[in-house]
């Protein structure tokens, strides 16, 4: 079956821009996660949904990040006022039940350039 | 905050030999994984090794894990030029206000596997 796919994989913005990137879970994963890559670095986790509502958005690092999942499928982040610093390479994962011995599934990522 | 400090941060050995990674983390755990990442994109799940294990296999893959010194280590034997990425390892530790687990990664090792 399919992965996690998320779009688009390159994204160049420029700075105070606003940008959404999207993720599609593997089918009949309730448990979704987003985290971010900075180089040289281990993916720092964002936000945790399970089904719609985000479970637990302690990762997000101020009020310009935001996600959502209205249909409890397919999300999006959506970031405002970009800034150099968002640079990073930002993953998705899901996993069955979001339960602790879960096996999480990444999706290739997406590389965002804040210029 | 990352919470695993992966050792060494690069390793480099020719085909055949075997690679060992170390892996420390801070707080208690209820479980331990670890992850391959190719070319700084979508990370593969290896092995999860769970709090009440010292040892586990798989095929080529051996990970140990000492919760009383707070480390793990893989063991990848008779390693092949497609092992070389980078491998994290990764915490699972309870969110209890949110009711949730979260995967905190270190920074990683990148192994390079000469042919």
């Amino acid at each position: 079956g399919a992965g996690v796919s998320q779009t688009p994989s390159n994204k160049v913005t420029e700075k105070g821009k606003y940008v959404e990137l999207r993720c599609d879970p593997i089918s009949g994963h309730t448990a979704l996660y987003w985290y971010r890559q900075s180089l040289g670095q281990g993916p720092e986790f964002l936000i945790y949904f399970q089904g719609t509502g985000a479970a637990d958005d302690s990762g997000l690092p101020n009020d310009r990040f935001f996600a959502v999942r209205p249909e409890g499928s397919v999300s999006t982040l959506k970031i405002q006022r970009t800034e150099r610093g968002d640079s990073a390479v930002y993953l998705c994962a899901s996993s069955l039940m979001g339960l602790a011995t879960d096996t999480q599934y990444f999706g290739p990522g997406t590389r965002l350039t804040v210029l | 905050s990352q919470q695993g400090e992966e050792d060494p941060q690069a390793l480099s050995i020719q085909e055949g030999e075997n690679a060992t990674m170390n892996c420390s983390y801070k707080t208690s755990i209820n479980n331990l994984q670890w992850y391959r990442q190719n070319s700084g994109r979508g990370l593969v799940h290896l092995i999860l090794i769970r709090s009440n294990e010292r040892e586990k296999h798989s095929g080529r893959l051996r990970v140990t894990l000492d919760t009383s010194k707070k480390s793990s280590s893989l063991l990848i034997t008779a390693s092949r030029a497609a092992d070389t990425a980078s491998y994290f390892c990764a915490t699972v530790v309870a969110n209890s206000g949110a009711g949730s687990y979260q995967l905190t990664f270190g920074k990683g090792t990148k192994l390079s596997v000469i042919p």
